[in-house]
């Protein structure tokens, strides 16, 4: 139990489906973040917000639209996806955005395949 | 985005030697954490550094800040099976992972 709960663990959809996947966390933080692992590669940053205003979005491909309706609840919905969109989406949280000391706790993963 | 280099991306022992991985910036770090992902888990903080030359210990594992607080380093004695993983650093204040040292241990 690491106090941020991510649904669904696995998800299959085709490119011309729409999903959502729903982050939530129960530590009373207020930055809540979705990271992109793909095989072989680093943990790549897509989003993060701050007490429910986008602060950072590192370049993605509008397929993907983050939606945060509070601290606690974070989405990404996803749209007419590629297959190399088939990764691991990490939603992870932190005390504050960037102060020093925050320790980034992350959920256990959402695994996407996209056929 | 920024991100800070491991090396090495890969390192597999044999059970009972010992590991390092480094963790390198191009700019000066205020502080540093490090991170270790099991295979099919999540990323689970294991410890932050702050000071100039800092070293932490956590039982076999070692954690040291460079002088120049530009570099850090994680070194596993005498590894064991339940090491295996990918070790990730962070530089924090800027929610950017490093690129990963994915770490097999042979019994």
């Amino acid at each position: 139990e690491t106090g941020v709960t991510q649904t669904p663990r696995h998800l299959v959809m085709g490119m011309t489906n729409k999903k959502s996947l729903k982050c939530e966390q129960h530590l009373g933080h207020n930055a809540m973040y979705w990271y992109k692992q793909s095989a072989k590669k680093p943990l790549e940053l897509m989003f993060v917000y701050s007490l429910e205003e986008r602060v950072e979005n590192n370049s993605v491909p509008s397929r993907f639209s983050p939606e945060c309706p509070n601290s606690s609840h974070l989405f990404l919905h996803l749209h007419t996806l590629q297959p190399e969109d088939s990764a691991l989406y990490l939603c992870a949280s932190s005390l504050d955005r960037a102060s020093s000391g925050n320790t980034i706790y992350f959920g256990e993963g959402s695994w996407l395949t996209v056929v | 985005g920024q991100q800070v280099m491991q090396i090495p991306q890969y390192q597999h022992v044999q059970e009972g030697e010992d590991f390092t991985t480094y963790c390198n910036s191009s700019t000066t770090l205020s502080n540093i954490q490090w991170y270790k992902q099991r295979p099919g888990g999540h990323p689970v903080f294991l410890i932050q550094l702050v000071k100039s030359g800092e070293v932490k210990k956590q039982k076999r594992l070692t954690f040291q800040f460079g002088e120049a607080k530009k570099n850090s380093s994680l070194h596993i004695t005498a590894t064991q099976t339940t090491d295996v993983g990918t070790y990730f650093c962070a530089p924090q204040n800027q929610f950017y992972f490093g690129t990963g040292t994915s770490l097999t241990v042979i019994p």
